[in-house]
């Protein structure tokens, strides 16, 4: 199993550009999430999902859209970037809590930067 | 609404010494999980435990160990015998039965030889 991949591993933006963050699970986990973490900070949920067709808002959603149309896929929307939202990216999934083991398995992370 | 919080922003030690990474937790949920992940200088994220709600048995597992106490809402963490390779960010999270879950701002510590 290749686990929780994603790409781009590091990219650079405009202000305003636009870029999808891509999120690939083989793990067969119904539970996908989204955070970002800020230098020396921890990680903020921007948004969830408990299954295919499904997605909630976490903490921080603003200035981020996200699909889930495939148990395996949940890529992340940023529009307009700004310089707020330059951060690290990582995508995780998991069971549900009802299954065990169900913690939280990462990517490598996406290393963005909004100038 | 849930919180996790690590009022512990740095700890240093020097090898060999023990040291407890507190976590204190707010949820309403009766049914909830607690986590404690690694992070190290590499960036990746490294899972340790998983505890529930309903378990509140303490666990060893070689130089580690956690505290979970429901009555303090608290899931502490303990390295014994410090070693460099320790060195990390730690975060305690807090997952709900639904699913969202919410991590607190990590414990930075540095282990010196």
């Amino acid at each position: 199993n290749a686990g929780v991949t994603q790409t781009p591993k590091f990219r650079i933006l405009k202000i305003g550009q636009s870029m999808t963050l891509q999120c690939t699970q083989d793990m067969n986990h119904n539970y996908m999430y989204w955070y970002r973490q800020d230098p020396g900070m921890g990680l903020k949920l921007i948004y969830y999902s408990v299954g295919a067709g499904i997605t909630d808002k976490g903490e921080v959603p603003n200035g981020y859209n996200v699909s889930r149309s495939t148990t395996e896929d949940f890529p992340l929307r940023l529009e307009l970037a700004a310089p707020s939202q330059t951060s690290v990216y990582f995508c995780a999934s998991s069971l549900p809590t009802s299954a065990v083991p169900h913690e939280q398995y990462f990517g490598p992370g996406t290393r963005l930067t909004v100038t | 609404a849930q919180k996790v919080t690590q009022a512990q922003t740095e700890i240093s030690v020097v090898e060999k010494e023990d040291v407890t990474l507190d976590c204190v937790y707010e949820t309403r949920d009766t049914t909830y999980y607690l986590f404690w992940y690694k992070q190290p200088p590499s960036g990746e994220l490294v899972f340790l435990i998983r505890r529930n709600s309903f378990d509140e048995q303490n666990e060893i597992s070689g130089r580690y160990s956690w505290n979970f106490q429901k009555s303090t809402s608290s899931f502490n963490f303990t390295i014994t015998a410090s070693q460099v390779v320790d060195s990390a960010v730690y975060f305690c999270a807090l997952r709900a039965n639904a699913g969202k879950s919410t991590f607190g701002d990590g414990t930075t510590l540095t282990v010196k030889p």
